[in-house]
């Protein structure tokens, strides 16, 4: 069965760097998501992507982070200037057209920022 | 504004019990829909079933089953006689529809402990 793959699974950085999380859905899909979820803590919306562009964003979704596209088969997070707040993981999910499509979860990124 | 309450924050159950896992939703909206997810201790999210706001049916899935009662808008979850892989964290999440896209609203989750 296809599935949402991430990398890495695990990345640690020092505050103030740059990191990447990358996600590469299911090849049919057509809308992205990124959601993040604090150690213990409920899963939240980040950015919802559609077409090439930002549909939605949470509040949460400051302009340290940025999400691209960057080919067919990408699509990245980037926080600019890492803060130990933003220490969660990271979800990325797709889903196909059609409102009741689920939407289907990669195995996420642990981001651990020092 | 949507809202998701898990209000049972962890449960704890022998083998072979059966466990029910509660979820109360608020929406404004007309049609929505409702998703279960359980995320077992390795991390990852695992859909487990989608529910329509205009079908209250209850579905039963081998030993998981699900109750929609629209009037009470709850969407509570069944594990008949559980089993130790069923330890996890499950959420209940509550889908918004705005423009093209959709996003999930995810409830607190509840860890459910089984031991033998």
């Amino acid at each position: 069965e296809p599935e949402v793959t991430q990398t890495p699974s695990h990345q640690v950085t020092q505050m103030g760097q740059e990191v990447i999380l990358r996600c590469v859905p299911i090849s049919n899909h057509l809308y992205f998501y990124w959601y993040r979820q604090i150690l213990g803590q409920k899963v939240e919306f980040l950015v919802s992507f559609y077409n090439n562009e930002i549909s939605e964003k949470s509040e949460i979704f400051d302009d340290q982070f940025s999400v691209e596209r960057p080919d067919g088969s990408n699509f990245t997070l980037k926080i600019r200037s890492t803060k130990l707040e933003d220490s969660a993981m990271y979800f990325c999910a797709s889903r196909s057209a059609g409102a009741n499509s689920p939407l289907h979860f990669g195995n996420g990124t642990r981001l651990t920022v020092t | 504004a949507q809202k998701v309450t898990q209000a049972q924050t962890e449960i704890s159950v022998v083998e072979k019990e059966d466990v029910t896992l509660d979820c109360v939703y608020e929406t404004r909206d007309t049609t929505y829909y409702l998703f279960w997810y359980k995320q077992p201790p390795s991390g990852e999210l695992v859909f487990l079933i989608r529910r329509n706001s205009f079908d209250e049916q209850n579905e039963i899935s081998g030993r998981y089953s699900w109750n929609f009662q629209k009037s009470t808008s709850s969407f509570n979850f069944t594990i008949t006689a559980s089993q130790v892989v069923d330890s996890a964290v499950y959420f209940c999440a509550l889908s918004e529809l705005t423009g093209t896209a959709s996003k999930l609203t995810f409830g607190t989750g509840t860890r459910l402990q089984v031991t033998l």
